[in-house]
């Protein structure tokens, strides 16, 4: 079956504008995960969902972020009034495992912001 | 200082060398031991897992766990320039969901 994908592949902003980025993960995957990815570091946490619920925000830079995954499936993750320290990869994960922790994640392709 | 160190490199190493990648941490906490292989421009893609201490091997690649010394590898026999790539250790504990990841790896595999 189809892998985890996002969208868009790459987005430009200006500061300021909001933006929302995409996540289909893969069906049946439980658990789903946001991470964001500055150049040349590894993928830092933002959030987790089991199915409609955020049980983890904790790594959400700021109250400018918010995710939502409001039917268990497809994710959102939205960034109001961009800063340029926003710009970085974005990617999203799922897992099939539904409880402890998800060492099997699958990845998608990313979004790249860039906030000008 | 991070939980996870990793030597972000770049390692440049001939086709057909051994190549060993290696992470340390500091919270003893974490149970699970990842690595993940990145392509450029790609997301990142699991290589394998390791659950506490020990040694686990998948074809060309052996992970190692010492928890004694907070300390893991990678092993890559018989590189490949397909092997070409960024390699990110993770980890996590047994109760939560987060994960912690290196900075990552650049590893060159030259033909």
């Amino acid at each position: 079956g189809a892998g985890v994908s996002q969208s868009p592949r790459y987005k430009v902003a200006k500061r300021g504008q909001d933006v929302a980025l995409r996540c289909d993960p893969i069906s049946g995957h439980v658990s789903l995960f946001w991470y964001q990815q500055a150049l040349g570091q590894g993928p830092e946490f933002l959030t987790y969902f089991q199915n409609e619920a955020q049980l983890d925000k904790s790594g959400l830079p700021s109250d400018r972020f918010f995710a939502e995954r409001p039917e268990g499936s497809v994710s959102t993750l939205k960034i109001q009034r961009t800063q340029q320290e926003d710009s970085a990869v974005y990617l999203c994960a799922s897992s099939a495992r539904r409880e402890g922790p998800s060492y099997e994640q699958y990845f998608g392709p990313g979004t790249r912001l860039t906030v000008t | 200082q991070k939980e996870v160190e990793q030597d972000p490199g770049p390692l440049s190493v001939p086709e057909g060398a051994i190549v060993s990648l290696n992470c340390t941490y500091s919270n003893s906490a974490f149970q699970y031991f990842m690595w993940y292989r990145q392509y450029s421009r790609k997301g990142p893609e699991l290589l394998m897992y390791t659950y506490s201490s020990g040694n686990k091997e998948d074809g060309r690649f052996t992970a190692q766990v010492d928890k004694s010394s907070k300390y893991i590898s990678l092993f890559i026999r018989d590189s490949q320039p397909s092997d070409s790539a960024t390699y990110l250790c993770a980890m996590s504990g047994t109760g939560g969901f987060k994960t912690i990841f290196g900075a990552g790896t650049r590893l060159f595999v030259k033909a």
